[in-house]
């Protein structure tokens, strides 16, 4: 059965610190993994990946993808508060449409 | 400049009383998603459609159907809702093809009475 996990489940850190969060999978023909950030509505796109060892950064955000390891991380460095948010990540399959299987997401809290 | 619609943001309905919620969108797209998303869950696919083609999920009840009558709209329906069914119901769309990110509305937050 097709899986995404997240880890931690839930993290709690103080302004400027630097955090990784982690991705795994197991998913049948897998095409792209994707990280969005939900606050308390719709989750917002952030990165896609789909080539292994291929940093993708956004501002102070940035991910990686190990295709050996199943596996990706996300890095929020000089955290905010407005950084606090479930982080989803979600797997696409190569199935007829992009059909995505999401981790239940880290929580993260940024305390000031 | 929301480009991803759902209406309303709150619906509550009773026990057993259909409900519709919608979702439309500006991208142009061809297809739309449909999850259901229950407290400190992952979003759960329920269904989505390849342009007019509807794609059922095999653990998708009966309960839950769609229309899409348009590029623009899609609409979730629930027939007789349970109380299970509280969740927050996220709408996305995406470009066909491999590999394209989907873009989520701002959700209906569904209760039940």
């Amino acid at each position: 059965e097709d899986k995404v996990v997240q880890s931690p489940l839930s993290l709690v850190v103080h302004e400027g610190d630097t955090v990784t969060l982690n991705c795994s999978y197991e998913v049948t023909n897998f095409r792209s993994l994707l990280w969005y950030k939900q606050e308390k509505k719709a989750p917002t796109f952030l990165f896609m990946l789909t080539s292994s060892g291929i940093e993708k950064k956004s501002g102070r955000l940035s991910s990686i993808l190990d295709k050996k390891e199943l596996s990706s991380i996300l890095n929020i460095t000089a955290t905010q508060t407005g950084d606090s948010a479930i982080y989803l990540c979600a797997v696409e399959a190569q199935t007829g449409a992009n059909n995505l299987f999401f981790g239940t997401g880290t929580r993260l809290t940024v305390i000031p | 400049d929301a480009m991803v619609i759902q209406n309303p943001r709150y619906q509550v309905t009773q026990f057993g009383k259909p409900v519709t919620l919608s979702c439309s969108q500006t991208l142009n797209h061809n297809v739309m998603y449909w999850y259901q998303q229950k407290s400190s869950q992952a979003p759960k696919l329920l269904f989505h459609y390849y342009d007019k083609d509807f794609n059922n999920e095999a653990d998708t009840p009966d309960n839950f159907q769609s229309r899409r009558p348009n590029t623009s709209f899609c609409f979730l329906d629930i027939r007789s809702p349970g109380l299970g069914d509280a969740a927050m119901y996220l709408c996305a769309t995406s470009k066909a093809g491999g590999s394209q990110p989907q873009h989520f509305g701002d959700g209906t937050r569904l209760s039940i009475l």
